[in-house]
């Protein structure tokens, strides 16, 4: 068990509405990563953390922000949800040189 | 342009045979790489990893092959047990600029008892 926990599990919300998630972790690993998992997509780089203020782009960002304002909290936010937008996201801490691992998800439903 | 690619989506084994699953790359300056086993509901969790710099590694049951010249790794499990029934997503990283990973589609594996 790595500490990582995802808030809320699932929400559902409308299109237009502002949605913020959050991963927490216990274990002050210095980075943090947000992606998305899309049916055929596998798992998708959104965002990334490197410290606490120190943020970077993935592959898919548009329509994402992320902020850390300390070292065990790394948050996402859609500004404005879109359909498309609908997705499992999960965080993940990166532990060693290279292994990462995963919280437990937040399924997202835009309506 | 998916760097990762699995090509295929399911696999059917028999307990107690092997499984193979497999994975392609397109991006020469890879130089990890990573399996995760994925239950429906709950976040992938690491199996095995191995290094350019090596062309095998294993890890009881789980033993990950490395091809660079063609580009390619695979994850044999032996003997399949139908507990590893799971999507298995194979990732890489290049060595730098937080050592992101990128995934694959991910495979979907049945043992059948």
């Amino acid at each position: 068990d790595a500490g990582i926990t995802q808030s809320p599990r699932h929400k559902v919300t409308e299109t237009g509405t502002p949605v913020t998630l959050r991963c927490h972790q216990t274990e002050n690993h210095r980075y943090m990563y947000w992606y998305r998992q899309d049916p055929g997509h596998g798992l998708r780089l959104i965002h990334y953390s490197y410290g606490v203020k120190d943020t970077d782009k993935g592959e898919v960002s548009d329509g994402y922000s992320v902020s850390r304002s300390k070292t065990e909290d790394f948050l996402l936010t859609l500004e404005s949800a879109t359909s498309s937008q609908t997705s499992v996201y999960f965080c993940a801490i990166r532990i060693g040189e290279y292994e990462q691992y995963f919280g437990p998800g937040t399924r997202l439903t835009v309506t | 342009d998916q760097q990762v690619k699995q090509n295929s989506p399911s696999l059917s084994v028999q307990e107690g045979r092997i499984s193979i699953l497999n994975c392609d790359y397109t991006n020469s300056m890879f130089d990890y790489f990573l399996w995760y086993k994925k239950y429906p509901a709950e976040g992938p969790t690491f199996l095995i990893s191995i290094s350019s710099i090596k062309d095998k590694n294993e890890d009881g049951r789980f033993t990950v092959f490395l091809n660079k010249s063609a580009k390619h790794l695979s994850l044999h499990i032996v003997p399949s047990q139908p507990g590893d029934s799971a999507v298995y997503f194979c990732a890489a990283s290049v060595g730098n600029a937080g050592n992101m990973l990128t995934f694959g589609g991910g495979t979907r594996l049945m043992v059948k008892p």
